[in-house]
């Protein structure tokens, strides 16, 4: 089974911090991708990574940046927090090149408060 | 514009009856997938079932099915013999592909209440 999993599922900070959220799959798969989730908006895509030290910009990338070194590590970075940054946060990933009807598979999200 | 619209916020059935969920998109592509994940209230997101764009029979996975009807740009899920455990969030997703790469685009979702 496919583990994608986030570093904390639960995090508090505060308004200026610089914010790490972690991210890291165990199945050698290339694409890999960070979403919020908001009541009543879904989810919104941020930044995305199709394979290592190669990032696209998603939806709603303003405020966030992110990293990835290594294959199964994808970080996002919020440069300085503010409040409404406040969200649920979840990671995805999914192989390159494989028939369309395998999903994303996704961690178990970190609830993130920035006071 | 690429989106899904999920048209009901809840919704509440009563156990072991049937209940659809609504979900219509709206693309300009000819090729595109579709998937329904369930979100529990622990956050996971449990993908469900996908259904291709050039697909001519509707997906099946257990009592998860999908309507899918191309003209109407619109892929219901039907979930039969509902369980407490159905109950939860579920959220339509469409398939993009951009250069080499690919995002999912989310509908807002539905909460499924489920009573015994």
């Amino acid at each position: 089974d496919v583990k994608v999993t986030q570093s904390s599922r639960y995090l508090v900070k505060r308004t200026g911090e610089k914010v790490f959220l972690e991210c890291v799959q165990d199945m050698d798969h290339e694409n890999m991708f960070w979403y919020r989730q908001d009541p009543g908006l879904g989810l919104r895509l941020i930044y995305f990574s199709y394979d290592v030290k190669m990032k696209e910009k998603g939806d709603i990338p303003e405020g966030y940046s992110v990293s990835r070194e290594k294959k199964e590590r994808f970080s996002l970075i919020l440069e300085s927090a503010s409040t409404n940054q406040t969200s649920m946060y979840l990671c995805a990933s999914r192989l390159s090149g494989v028939p369309y009807n395998q999903p994303q598979h996704f961690g178990d999200g970190t609830r993130l408060s920035i006071l | 514009a690429q989106k899904i619209t999920q048209t009901q916020p809840g919704m509440f059935v009563q156990e072991k009856e049937a209940v659809t969920l609504d979900c219509t998109y709206d693309t300009s592509d000819q090729s595109y997938g579709l998937f329904w994940y369930k979100q529990p209230s622990s956050g996971e997101m449990i993908f469900l079932i996908y259904q291709g764009s050039y697909d001519e029979q509707n997906a099946t996975e257990g009592r998860y099915s999908l309507n899918f009807q191309k003209a109407r740009k619109s892929a219901n899920l039907v979930i039969s013999a509902s369980q407490l455990g159905d109950s939860a969030m579920y959220f339509c997703a469409m398939r993009l592909t951009q250069g080499g790469s690919e995002k999912l685009v989310f509908g807002k979702g539905t909460k499924l209440t489920v009573n015994p």
